[in-house]
């Protein structure tokens, strides 16, 4: 496979439930990025990771934990999450360093009940 | 504060016309990172473009260019002569230099109609 990808592609959970997104991209990229976009809001950025360590936590609730264990996965585990989380959740990845253009996944749109 | 408008929420064309998407940003940092992106409706966001401050040089690539202007803080794009493919959301974002920041529009639908 190429570029970045994501599943799964459409997940539904229910608020005390524990599931984990996962990313893997395939580009050779070593910064990797969790954003979230909801309806009528611009994309968020939730968390950035660079050569496996976090460098980026946008103040993100501690019901999503990220993991990043080499520089191609990248997982967002949840748990225990708000009705107001639903959105879709996207991975990208970048050249390592600053200010470099990102790559996106597909994305994984979440539905919390 | 960095801050990204793209004040257009909605544009309509006819299939051919030519159609410029705005983007106005706000910076304190004299070096600094545009980028647009295209999101189709699949959902992933595919990069465009990406400009450093110190080049205002105007960028052409097929039916699209890009205008950037430093003195009106502004990075608009343009789509000539604009096709049903073209159809998908476009976001302008802002990056400032040695950050991993980065700060996007709420973006510009584009529908071009047959």
């Amino acid at each position: 496979e190429t570029g970045v990808t994501q599943t799964p592609r459409h997940l539904v959970m229910g608020m005390t439930n524990k599931k984990s997104l996962k990313c893997e991209q395939h580009l050779g990229h070593n910064a990797m990025y969790w954003y979230k976009q909801s309806a009528k809001k611009p994309l968020e950025l939730m968390f950035v990771y660079n050569f496996k360590e976090q460098t980026e936590n946008n103040s993100v609730p501690s019901r999503f934990s990220p993991e990043c264990p080499n520089s191609s996965h990248l997982f967002l585990h949840l748990h225990t999450l708000q009705p107001e989380d639903s959105a879709l959740y996207l991975c990208a990845s970048s050249q390592e360093g600053t200010n470099y253009e990102q790559y996106f996944g597909p994305g994984t749109r979440l539905t919390v009940t | 504060a960095q801050k990204v408008t793209q004040a257009q929420t909605e544009i309509s064309v006819v299939e051919k016309e030519d159609v410029t998407l705005d983007c106005v940003y706000e910076t304190r940092d004299t070096t600094y990172y545009l980028f647009w992106y295209k999101q189709p409706p699949s959902g992933e966001l595919v990069f465009l473009i990406r400009r450093n401050s110190f080049d205002e040089q105007n960028e052409i690539s097929g039916r699209y260019s890009w205008n950037f202007q430093k003195s009106t803080s502004s990075f608009n794009f343009t789509i000539t002569a604009s096709q049903v493919v073209d159809s998908a959301v476009y976001f302008c974002a802002l990056s400032g230099s040695g950050t991993y920041k980065y700060i996007f529009g709420t973006g510009t639908r584009l529908k071009v109609l047959a």
